[in-house]
């Protein structure tokens, strides 16, 4: 069964680094795709970036380039997304999803990482 | 910015049909896919490449394609239907993934 495992809702503080996980089980993780997509609340989805675990190859939404980093251990499955400072804006639920490729669709997704950044 | 149009709202009686529409220049050149959300839950994929439904999607869902708009059309819609749709294409580089703003279902 194909699963994607998201690490725990997370509680911040401005100003605060922070990295969130995704473990991939029962396909080849080296051969998807994996994206995340952020939802603030009340919003709609918005495509932030994906990775391929195969080669590492990534690619940000112009809107999140410079403001998160993705990136992937292959050896045990996971990809990360990350924060070096967070801002109350970045409050929203965070998802990851595979795919076979760019111009495909996210087939299975994450149960989503609540990320609460608050003084 | 590259945008893929929804309609905030639709709303149908059950039994009905419901049909959502996303628009963009590029969606000609680009497949699309559609999303359902219910409340608290991860997206789910109802239709792929325009017209195509995954395995365990109801056959009430299916979708077509016609010049710049995709759609989405829920037939003999069910009270259990009622969730945000959200479609998701290229942008018109085929460089990004943009997702519409989303189309909030009510069953009446």
């Amino acid at each position: 069964e194909v699963q994607l495992v998201q690490s725990g809702a997370e509680v911040k503080k401005p100003g605060e680094s922070l990295k969130i996980s995704c473990k991939g089980s029962g396909y080849s993780f080296s051969s998807y795709w994996i994206g995340w997509v952020r939802q603030m609340p009340g919003k709609g989805l918005e495509w932030m970036g994906i990775i391929y675990p195969g080669d590492s190859d990534t690619r940000y939404s112009p809107s999140f380039q410079g403001q998160v980093t993705i990136s992937v251990d292959k050896s045990i499955s996971t990809a990360y997304l990350q924060w070096s400072s967070l801002k109350a804006s970045d409050t929203a639920m965070y998802y990851c999803a595979r795919t076979t490729a760019m111009d495909n669709a996210f087939d299975y997704w994450g149960q989503g990482t609540l990320v609460t950044v608050s003084s | 910015s590259y945008e893929l149009t929804q309609p905030p709202s639709v709303s149908v009686s059950p039994g009905q049909t419901a049909r959502i529409t996303c628009s963009a220049d590029a969606l000609p050149k680009y497949y699309a896919f559609w999303y359902q959300q219910k409340p608290g839950q991860a997206p789910v994929l109802v239709i792929y490449k325009d017209t195509t439904r995954p395995s365990g999607i109801p056959e009430r869902f299916s979708g077509s394609s016609s010049g710049t708009t995709v759609t989405l059309t829920i037939s003999g819609v069910q009270a259990e239907d009622e969730a945000d749709y959200y479609c998701q294409s290229a942008d018109s580089s085929g460089a990004y993934v943009v997702f519409g703003g989303g189309t909030k279902l009510t069953v009446l």
